[in-house]
């Protein structure tokens, strides 16, 4: 079955500077590519996504890329503030119902 | 639309009591899931409905654990007999397009069995 392998799992970034997270996939046929943000006590929210056709995707200080050859996708967040300290979570649909999940990134805004 | 809604917030019951957690989806939503994480499994599916039907329980794991969605506007997922194991935080989501399109995730339960 489809797997997804998210690293780091932990990421300590000084304020200001860029975030990197990073995905892989194994299925060829994954056509969706969610990105989650779960803080503290809550549920996981979508921050940003992007699809098979697209190479990448960008909303104010968020990225997403996709490189299907490779079957890898990252997320970029650039001018960190402490407010992004969260866990973020990469997924991938391929089909049959299921999202798969990535095991997290904790992420540490030092102010 | 007030999100999906789960009720408790916080449980804690002692081993072999039966629990039931309840979730409300997002109205016009279709699809319903039920994720259980914990830090050492990451976010894992347990069951998912369409159309309050449940299509997938092969994550479900084991059969103390059992859901239903009598209706389109509730579910509940029951463990009977629990155990200490089953202390996690149980989130339930719903979307209109399965895993095609963003997923709406409650606030959870977060389970404590003593």
């Amino acid at each position: 079955g489809e797997n997804v392998e998210q690293h780091p799992s932990t990421l300590s970034v000084q304020e200001g500077d860029s975030a990197v997270i990073k995905c892989t996939y194994s299925d060829s046929a994954s056509n969706y590519f969610p990105w989650y943000k779960q803080e503290l006590g809550k549920g996981p929210q979508l921050i940003i996504d992007i699809r098979s056709n697209v190479g990448e995707k960008k909303d104010q200080r968020i990225a997403v890329t996709l490189n299907k050859t490779a079957k890898h996708f990252s997320l970029h967040i650039t001018e960190t503030q402490p407010e992004d300290s969260a866990v973020y979570f990469c997924a991938t649909y391929t089909g049959g119902f299921k999202t798969i999940f990535g095991a997290g990134t904790r992420l540490f805004v030092k102010a | 639309d007030a999100g999906v809604i789960q009720s408790p917030r916080h449980e804690v019951t002692e081993m072999g009591q039966e629990v039931t957690l309840r979730c409300k989806p997002i109205s016009g939503h279709d699809y319903l899931f039920w994720y259980r994480q914990t830090m050492m499994r990451g976010l894992e599916l347990l069951i998912y409905f369409n159309n309050n039907v449940p299509i997938d329980d092969s994550g479900m794991p084991e059969d103390r654990f059992s859901a239903k969605m009598p209706n389109a506007s509730f579910s509940t997922l029951k463990i009977q007999p629990s155990e200490p194991r089953d202390s996690a935080v149980y989130f339930c989501a719903s979307n209109q397009w399965a895993g095609r399109t963003e997923a709406f995730f409650g606030q959870g339960t977060r389970l404590t069995v003593v």
